[in-house]
Parts: C-alpha cells; sequence; structure tokens
C-alpha cells in the first residue's frame, strides 16, 4: 500500500539533546513538508523540499534541520538550539501540484 | 509573504448547514486546500481549488474567488462526526518553489 510513515509515534528527548524524526514515503511524490502543530493552533512550515538535495527554510526554521538524500526520505532533526521542541510534527507528502498526504504524526515531548 | 485568516471557532447544530470563510494574501497563488482534523490526528483531504467556483463533493463544497483572496467551505447535513477542525491551506510561490501554507484552523462543535 501507498502512503507515508512517520516514526516513532512518540518521542521524548531531554533537554539540550537532538533529536531525529522520521519521514518516508513510497507515493513518489517529489514535495515533503514539515509542519510543527501546538495545542489548539493550526499548522506552521518548517522546512519544504520539493527536490532530492534541495530543501527551503519554511517560516519557524530556527533550531531545526532537514536532509533530502532520497526521493523517499525526509527526515527532521530538532536540535538543542529549538529553545521549546515540545509539539506535533506532522510530515507531509505531495505532487508538484496536487494536494498532500499526511503521516500519522509525531509527538514529541521534552523531560 | 501570505496571510491566511479564518475564524477560530463555529458552532452548529445536526442536520443544519455551516460555511466555514477562509481569507488569504499570497504573493504567488496556485491552489487552496480544505483539510479535516480531528483532534489528535494528522489532517485529511477534503477539497481544492485552483480556479474561481464551486467545487461539490457530497456533503461538502468548497468555493474560490481569486480576485477576492476569499474561500468557504460549506457543510450541509451536519452529523456529529463532523465536529473537528478544518484547516484552509494555500499553495503558494512560483514554479520550483511552492510551499503550502496552513491557515490557524476552525474549530466547529456540532451539537445535537
Amino acid at each position: 500500500d501507498g502512503g507515508i510513515t512517520q516514526s516513532p509515534k512518540y518521542l521524548f528527548r531531554k533537554e539540550g539533546q537532538n533529536v531525529t524524526l522520521s519521514c518516508e514515503q513510497n507515493l513518489n511524490h517529489d514535495a515533503m513538508y514539515w509542519y510543527r502543530q501546538d495545542p489548539g493552533q493550526g499548522l506552521r512550515l518548517i522546512y519544504y523540499s520539493q527536490i532530492v538535495n534541495d530543501f527551503q527554510k519554511g517560516d519557524i526554521a530556527e533550531g531545526y534541520s532537514v536532509s533530502r538524500e532520497k526521493k523517499e526520505s525526509f527526515p527532521l532533526t530538532v536540535t538543542s538550539a529549538q529553545k521549546n521542541p515540545t509539539a506535533f510534527y506532522l510530515c507531509a507528502s505531495s505532487t508538484v501540484e496536487g494536494e498532500a498526504f499526511f503521516g500519522q504524526g509525531t509527538r514529541l515531548t521534552v523531560v | 509573504g501570505q496571510n491566511i485568516d479564518q475564524p477560530t471557532e463555529m458552532t452548529a447544530t445536526e442536520g443544519a448547514i455551516v460555511q466555514i470563510n477562509c481569507t488569504y494574501q499570497t504573493s504567488g497563488f496556485n491552489g487552496l486546500f480544505w483539510y479535516q482534523q480531528h483532534a489528535g490526528e494528522a489532517p485529511t483531504f477534503l477539497s481544492y481549488n485552483v480556479l474561481d467556483g464551486l467545487e461539490e463533493k457530497g456533503r461538502f463544497s468548497s468555493f474560490l474567488s481569486r480576485s477576492k483572496g476569499y474561500s468557504y467551505l460549506l457543510l450541509k447535513e451536519l452529523q456529529m462526526k463532523d465536529s473537528a477542525s478544518y484547516l484552509c491551506a494555500v499553495r503558494d510561490g512560483h514554479t520550483g518553489f511552492q510551499k503550502l501554507v496552513f491557515g490557524t484552523g476552525t474549530r466547529l462543535l456540532v451539537s445535537p
């Protein structure tokens, strides 16, 4: 079955640690996106990529990094520079013109 | 830059009709999407408009006016399961650097 998979579903991180969230898709989509969602809020764009080996900053990229070495994969690293990382993180993919499909999300908590 | 506005919250009664509005300002418009999101879950796609006019899909319809930077989502024959957040999203930018930007979402509460 085609789809987009995020892992893990829940993640706990100690303050000062980097952590990487996985996102894989087998839909052959060129575009991939990372969003952050805080309780009761909308989705804010962190990074996006339209082709392999290229990505662009979104509205809240500070404290985050990404890579796009393969078409299927777009991992997000939450670095220690991100001051308030506790949130729900959503990865999505799309064709260049079409609707985005979302993974199930990763809920990150800093302990 | 871009700015997308939606009402924060709306309430309606089961069986009724509700219209959720979305206004936007973008540098390069290339389509508007509506998504539904239940609490704690990922958004799911509802509709897409790129040309002016109305798109109908069952109980859901979406309208777009590009000249006014305005869209609405119309939900008919409301059911309790329609209680969710509804997100308006705009594909903003030019070929090669198009990003998908979301509004803050509208929480819809359907009561019996």
